[in-house]
Order: C-alpha cells, then structure tokens, then sequence
C-alpha cells in the first residue's frame, strides 16, 4: 500500500536560517504530491503541490521537487519566519484510485524563533 | 467564501453518549472525507464519499458511520462514543478528479469522558 515517511520534529530554526523537511514515499502508480500546512488550532491548508516526476511546487517562498528516482518530495525555504512556525503534513494521491483519497506523513513541527 | 464549514467545534461527552458531526461545502465538490487527528498519527482517514450517493470505509472506520446527505453535507455520527475516540476530527472536499487537493474545514475538537 501507499505510505508517507516524514522527518520526526520538531525542527527548532532561528528566523532567517534554511529549512529543510525530508518526505520519502511508497506507492504503486503514480501518484501526485502535496505539503500541507496546520497553524495552531485551525484546519489543513494547501501549501504546494507537485502532479509529476521533477515538477517544482512552489508557494510563499516554499519549495519542493518531486523526486521519482529517490521517491522524494522535500520541503525547503530559504528564510524562516517566526510566522512559519507550524506544523507540515507531506501527502500522497494515488492517481490510480481515480478519487482524490490522500494518505499522510504524521506531520513535522516546525518552531521558529526571532 | 465559507470553503468548508464544520459544527460544532468543540465538544465534550460522556461514554456512551451518541453525536453527529456536521459538515458542508460550498465549493460544488463531488467528494468529501472525514478523518482524525490523533497526536504523532497524522491523518487517518474514516470514511470518504467519491460522489453523491456513495460512502466508502477508510483506514479507521470502526464505530463511526456517515451520511452524504446531498452533494454539500457530510455528516460523521458517533452512535455510542468511547473515549479512544477522543480526538479532532476534520471534513474535507475535492473535486473528483484523482490528483486534485483536498480543503479542509478548521475541525471539531471531540472529547469523550
């Protein structure tokens, strides 16, 4: 079955350094990618996403590049924020179910200090 | 521009006690999930329904049920809650299309004395 490996946290980062979060995933067919951003008491946003092999996400200075050789998806911004703080969830769709279910990493805290 | 809308927010019961969570969209979305957040376990899903008139298990679908009540609303009941379900439990929707991303509501914070 599909699985999603994500970095344990928390990632403790002063604001301005380079974040990296690994995400390493399992799946059959081919599937799309996502990261997924959860603020302190609020529901799952989108962040970016990724629909094929070397498409680049990319949004709010946040990156990620879909990987098929190392079945990889990392999420890297050049400069934090103390505003980035929060917790980021990688997700995999599996095209082939022809729905959109999504299976999740457990979620990587990041905390952001000035 | 609701998005996803979920009721109640936060609640507390009793073992035993029955529930129904409430939640619609009005983004015209075919599909619509319900899963729980449990701390170091991410998302797991309970039940997602592909189109309106179809509901499907997911990964943890023990002790729930679920009606798509027309293509808007998805409600998740809990019949006799326990405390293993204490948790924040969140709706979310999407177009059909395999691939597309899923929105989700900001969850009802469930807990089971």
């Amino acid at each position: 079955g599909n699985s999603v490996t994500q970095m344990e946290g928390p990632v403790t980062l002063s604001e301005e350094a380079f974040l990296t979060i690994n995400c390493t995933y399992t799946a059959t067919g081919y599937p799309s990618l996502f990261w997924y951003v959860q603020y302190p008491g609020e529901g799952l946003q989108l962040l970016l996403k990724a629909t094929k092999a070397d498409d680049k996400g990319s949004n709010k200075g946040f990156e990620a590049t879909y990987r098929k050789e190392t079945t990889s998806f990392h999420l890297e911004k050049g400069s934090v924020q103390v505003s980035d703080s929060a917790v980021y969830f990688c997700a995999l769709s599996d095209s082939r179910s022809g729905y959109s279910t999504l299976t999740f990493g457990k979620g990587t805290m990041l905390l952001v200090s000035p | 521009n609701a998005g996803v809308t979920q009721t109640p927010k936060f609640q507390v019961l009793k073992t035993g006690q029955s529930m129904t969570l409430q939640c619609a969209q009005d983004m015209n979305h075919n599909s619509m999930y319900w899963y729980r957040q449990d701390p170091g376990m991410g998302l797991r899903l309970i039940y997602y329904s592909a189109s309106e008139g179809t509901t499907d298990k997911g990964e943890v679908p023990n002790g729930y049920n679920v009606s798509r009540l027309n293509k808007r609303e998805f409600s998740l009941r809990l019949e006799s809650a326990a405390p293993s379900q204490t948790s924040v439990y969140f709706c979310a929707s999407s177009p059909t299309r395999a691939g597309q991303p899923q929105h989700f509501g900001d969850g009802t914070r469930l807990s089971i004395l």
